[in-house]
């Protein structure tokens, strides 16, 4: 079955504590990204990566990393959480970035950062 | 800058009405809209899309949208809503020749449909 997998679905952490929530597809899609959703903000993109080894900042990249060793996984690393990254985080991956293909979402993250 | 704006936060309707949420961008050029549904708990799913031909696209589970390029708008529409359809919807657009592949979401509206 197509998907985008990640992990964990709930997360409660304290502050400075590094984390990383990990997402893998396997529709051999070229572009992947994660958001963030936040009420009455919708969804903010904070970084995007086009291919392996290519990624980008997004709207709101402050306090996160990702990394792209390999086109099924794009893992989100928040060195040292802070309260305000408490959210409900979406990767979602699509075949290329050129807006011609939808974007498929994983179940989300839901974040705590106590 | 690019933005989409949804007119509705809070929609509350009863079984058998009818739905229409707004949806407009602020964007000159060739775009690419969707329609994206949230059920409960669930992540986003695909409701509809449109990218070129005719302006009235019809999507999943008897959902339709029509996208007017004189008014920058791209409303959903569904002739009689279901309890099933009790969701959050976010429209989204993106540039027609997107190199960085970023969707600009609206806020989101939320519909509760009453039994």
């Amino acid at each position: 079955e197509a998907q985008v997998t990640q992990n964990p679905r709930y997360l409660i952490t304290v502050t400075g504590k590094k984390l990383t929530v990990t997402c893998s597809q396997n529709m051999n899609h070229e572009y992947m990204s994660w958001y963030r959703q936040d009420p009455g903000l919708g969804l903010r993109q904070i970084y995007y990566s086009m291919n392996v080894e290519v990624t980008d900042k997004g709207d709101v990249p402050e306090g996160y990393k990702v990394s792209r060793k390999e086109k099924r996984n794009f893992p989100l690393i928040l060195e040292s959480p802070s309260p305000n990254q408490t959210s409900l985080y979406f990767c979602a991956s699509s075949l290329d970035a050129g807006g011609n293909s939808p974007l498929h979402f994983g179940n989300g993250t839901r974040l705590t950062v106590t | 800058a690019q933005s989409v704006s949804q007119h509705n936060h809070h929609v509350i309707l009863s079984e058998a009405a009818s739905l229409e949420l707004g949806c407009n961008y602020s964007y000159g050029g060739t775009v690419n809209l969707f329609w994206y549904v949230q059920y409960p708990g669930q992540h986003l799913q695909l409701l509809l899309k449109y990218f070129s031909g005719d302006p009235l696209v019809k999507g999943i589970k008897g959902f339709e949208a029509e996208f007017i390029k004189s008014k920058f708008s791209f409303n959903l529409r569904k002739p009689s809503v279901q309890w099933s359809d009790t969701a959050e919807y976010f429209c989204a657009v993106i540039h027609g020749s997107s190199n960085t592949g970023k969707l600009i979401f609206g806020q989101g509206t939320t519909l509760q449909v009453k039994p």
